[in-house]
């Protein structure tokens, strides 16, 4: 158990179509990171919230978006989705932006788009 | 760029240690990870080291990290049916919470 649960587990959506995904952190961590994995590959990264504020991107179009909100749960919003986004996202908490050590991953949300 | 690499698969009998490896180009990496994956779960941090150590042991995992030649390892002692699953080698430099990921290593312990 890390503490930090994701919901969705599951879903389907159509091409087009929008999907919001999230994130409850583990408590005390106030920065969530979100990854993209696809099948058969390792995670890659999405973006960072520090505080409620986007504090580091990967390299995904403006149709990924976030949110984090005061009580450091977040969302994951993707726009005008495309097959390729079909993917394992995955959230991970920390207990602040520098370096700690400690980055504890959630159990994902699986998005098929069909 | 940055970039992260391992084997793909290795096959390791029950009791034996296992050794995966790892390499990565980020010369201002500040800490090393090691992550299982089951199928269909989550990512499990199993152990994480500083850039400045050479090796970090906690129980049946030892790691060694070879910062001149970028190379890091995870040894797995008496490996266990439990241990079958993939392991990710992971690195993050200055932009701290951007995690860089091989590929990862499927290993599969046969009895």
């Amino acid at each position: 158990e890390t503490g930090v649960t994701q919901s969705p587990t599951h879903l389907i959506k159509t091409r087009g179509q929008q999907v919001t995904l999230r994130c409850s952190s583990q408590s005390g961590h106030n920065t969530v990171s979100w990854y993209q994995q696809a099948l058969g590959q390792g995670p890659q990264f999405i973006f960072q919230y520090y505080r409620e504020e986007e504090n580091g991107r990967g390299n995904f179009p403006p149709r990924f978006s976030g949110l984090q909100f005061p009580n450091y749960s977040s969302e994951l919003n993707v726009n005008a989705l495309e097959l390729d986004d079909s993917a394992l996202y995955l959230c991970a908490s920390s207990g602040r932006t520098g370096p700690t050590g400690e980055l504890f991953f959630g159990e994902g949300s699986r998005l098929t788009v069909l | 760029g940055e970039d992260v690499e391992q084997s793909l698969f290795l096959s390791v009998r029950e009791g034996d240690s296992s050794v995966i490896n790892c390499t990565y180009t980020d010369s201002s990496s500040t800490y090393l990870y090691w992550y299982k994956q089951e199928p269909g779960a989550g990512l499990q941090l199993l152990t994480y080291i500083f850039s400045n150590m050479d090796m970090k042991q906690d129980q049946r995992l030892t790691v060694l990290l070879n910062k001149k030649d970028k190379h890091l390892s995870l040894r797995i002692a008496d490996t266990q049916t439990g241990d079958s699953a993939i392991y990710f080698c992971a690195e993050v430099g200055r932009s701290w919470g951007k995690l860089q990921f091989g590929a990862g290593t499927q290993v599969v312990v046969t009895p």
